[in-house]
């Protein structure tokens, strides 16, 4: 099985700072990686899929995507008090496809 | 605009049965794979089954194999979850969720979710 693990597990910056979550596969995955936003109490929303494109109609070009095999990032420039979430990484590489523990960015 | 609605959660006694729905629009259903994935109270999703564009083939979490059932109806629009000997660690928010394809693929809409409680 593909472990997946994200950094750090919570984070807390100013409106304003660049923040960059790390999620790390255990074994390579491709560019086969998404990433979700998870507003509290809503479901959660793609931002980003193939590794690095942004979904259409997320308006928020603030965030954007890198890496390939096993390390990607994903960088909010100038966090909005908006952003205030939870963000998961998926793989989808094989079956099943997995989820990240999550990222939980506060605003300072 | 992609609308994905679900309703038949609830509290159900361990070993009982529960049948969630989904109804879509906006989009031809008919054209993708889909999916329900759950999310247990503070923990990430989950992804629990899909179910291809034509119904043809279907995939399963090895937690819930012989215990749920996905299936599809194109014509009405409507996708469900019938589940079966619930457990303890089936409650959950559980979400209706579009994949652009069947296995290999990311979820780009999704439900509000239905809550599911299993207790005694």
């Amino acid at each position: 099985d593909i472990q997946m693990t994200q950094s750090p597990s919570s984070l807390s910056a100013s409106v304003g700072d660049r923040v960059t979550i790390t999620c790390r596969a255990s074994h390579a995955v491709g560019y086969y990686l998404a990433w979700y936003q998870q507003r509290p109490g809503k479901p959660p929303e793609l931002l980003i899929y193939a590794a690095s494109t942004l979904q259409s109609g997320v308006r928020e070009s603030r965030f954007s995507g890198s890496g390939s095999g096993t390390d990607f990032t994903l960088t909010i420039n100038s966090l909005q008090p908006e952003d205030v979430a939870t963000y998961y990484c998926q793989r989808y590489n094989t079956a099943p496809p997995d989820f990240g523990p999550g990222t939980k960015v506060d605003i300072k | 605009q992609v609308h994905l609605v679900e309703s038949g959660g609830g509290v159900a006694q361990p070993g009982t049965s529960l049948r969630l729905s989904c109804v879509a629009s906006g989009f031809t259903l008919s054209r993708y794979g889909m999916h329900w994935v759950r999310q247990a109270p503070g923990k990430g999703p989950e992804w629990v089954a899909a179910i291809s564009s034509d119904g043809s083939s279907i995939y399963y979490v090895d937690s819930v194999k012989g215990r749920f059932t996905i299936s599809r109806d194109n014509s009405k629009n409507t996708l469900s979850l019938q589940m079966s000997s619930l457990r303890l660690e089936d409650t959950a928010v559980y979400y209706c969720v579009r994949g652009p394809t069947y296995l290999i693929t990311y979820f780009d809409s999704w439900g509000q979710g239905t809550p599911v409680t299993v207790s005694s």
